[in-house]
């Protein structure tokens, strides 16, 4: 069966450079979440949306942005990098008759 | 690599009667363990974690987890349920070797008045 896909799999940025993460959650599964962990620490929900509309919104900085496209994938963009934007990013699908959720794998982000 | 199961898809209690959501783990180094609550349209509550000490770990809203190393479980409890509990609950394991987590599928808690 399908899963979430997260992309890409591994990334490094440099500080003050940009990145962009993709998830392409479960087909027919219409809403998205995105958790931030770093090292050593417990995963932090920073935002989720429903049906392509923002549906939640946790710890997530103002130099992050997200959106979920008509196919229902979703990209978490980030500016200004920071050391401290060093983490896994992982997000998870659910919708249709799913009501739990599916995680991804993440992206391991490095800023240097 | 590390895995998680939650056994059961549905549990279903009354108020005011414990309850038990079940989850065992299966991971090479010493387990870092954890539960978390998704109530609807909302992101992953943090409710407890065991990462060394008494067995027996205490969290938010009266929830309570014991780890058990050698039946490799971390169910998690609750002496008296309420209505407003019902919600998904995940248990995620981790590996103390390194970031990479791994949630169960989740287990749909529906407690009736």
């Amino acid at each position: 069966a399908a899963g979430v896909i997260q992309s890409p799999r591994h990334l490094i940025k440099e500080k003050r450079e940009t990145a962009t993460l993709k998830c392409y959650p479960i087909p027919r599964h219409d809403t998205v979440y995105w958790y931030q962990q770093g090292p050593g620490q417990d995963p932090q929900f920073l935002i989720s949306f429903y049906e392509k509309m923002q549906s939640d919104k946790g710890s997530i900085p103002d130099r992050f942005s997200a959106q979920q496209f008509s196919d229902y994938h979703s990209e978490l963009n980030m500016s200004s990098l920071e050391l401290g934007d060093s983490a896994l990013y992982f997000c998870a699908s659910s919708g249709g008759t799913d009501e739990k959720l599916f995680f991804g794998s993440g992206t391991q982000l490095s800023v240097l | 690599a590390q895995s998680v199961a939650q056994p059961e898809d549905q549990v279903n209690v009354a108020e005011g009667n414990p309850l038990t959501v079940k989850c065992t783990y299966s991971v090479s180094g010493n387990p870092y363990l954890f539960w978390y609550v998704q109530y609807p349209n909302r992101g992953l509550q943090f409710l407890l974690k065991y990462i060394t000490g008494d067995n027996l770990v205490k969290g938010s809203y009266g929830f309570e987890a014991e780890f058990n190393k050698s039946q490799t479980s971390f169910h998690l409890k609750k002496p008296s349920a309420l209505v407003s509990d019902s919600a998904l609950y995940f248990c995620a394991v981790r590996d103390s070797r390194n970031n990479d987590m791994r949630f169960g599928a989740g287990t749909r808690l529906t407690v009736k008045p």
